[in-house]
């Protein structure tokens, strides 16, 4: 079944520094991935997808994210953080053609 | 765009009551999705309209579950009766789905909306 996986249930970085939201995945044929970004008592926020084409997809308020296929990765970067990304951060992977089966989350903290 | 637009934002009801919640997709997206979230599931595709017509609604709880999209821009989750175990963040996303259910694909991205946060006491 396509997956994602996301191991951190929390990350903190200091603001300023750079931040690693990981996510790995496992999918059969070409994955078709996404990461959303929820603030506190708000919806899912669209950052970026990959579909194909360029391993480094770049997304929304200065987040990118790698597509490593021999690590079988996902992983949310940004050179450096803000107080007010702190949110949850959600990856996802198509699934059966328009659904999307989302991780579980990680939460951001970043501190000043 | 306004963006997805779903109403209510809170409800709050009593066990055994009809909820009623309610979704105004993109205007042009053809594809309605309704989720669930919860601490425990996470979120969870309950069901999936593609041109107002239930294309997967496997997601569904149970029968006190049902969906309708009456039209292109408006759906309803209803839940009859409600239960405490039902409380969760409903969410509502719409897409423009190039390729429709029949290609396997659509790759375009789901726009959330912001979600009806349903207390059954």
């Amino acid at each position: 079944a396509q997956s994602v996986a996301q191991p951190e249930d929390q990350v903190n970085v200091a603001e300023g520094n750079p931040l690693t939201v990981k996510c790995t995945y496992s999918v059969s044929g070409n994955p078709y991935l996404f990461w959303y970004v929820q603030y506190p008592n708000r919806g899912l926020q669209f950052l970026l997808k990959y579909i194909t084409g360029d391993n480094l997809v770049k997304g929304s308020y200065g987040f990118e994210a790698e597509f490593n296929k021999s690590q079988t990765s996902f992983h949310l970067k940004k050179p450096s953080a803000l107080v007010s990304d702190s949110a949850l951060y959600f990856c996802a992977v198509f699934l059966s053609g328009y659904a999307l089966n989302f991780g579980k989350g990680t939460s951001l903290l970043v501190t000043p | 765009d306004a963006g997805v637009i779903q109403s209510p934002r809170h409800e709050v009801t009593e066990m055994g009551q009809e909820v009623t919640l309610r979704c105004k997709p993109i205007s042009g997206h053809n594809s309605l999705f309704w989720y669930r979230q919860t601490m425990m599931r996470g979120l969870e595709l309950l069901i999936y309209f593609n041109n107002n017509v239930p294309i997967d609604d496997s997601g569904m709880p149970e029968d006190r579950f049902s969906a309708k999209m009456p039209n292109a821009s408006f759906s309803t989750l209803k839940i009859q009766p409600s239960e405490p175990r039902d409380s969760a963040v409903y969410f509502c996303a719409s897409s423009l789905d190039y390729g429709g259910p029949s290609s396997g694909v659509s790759t375009d991205t789901q726009y959330f909306g912001p979600g009806t946060r349903l207390t059954v006491l």
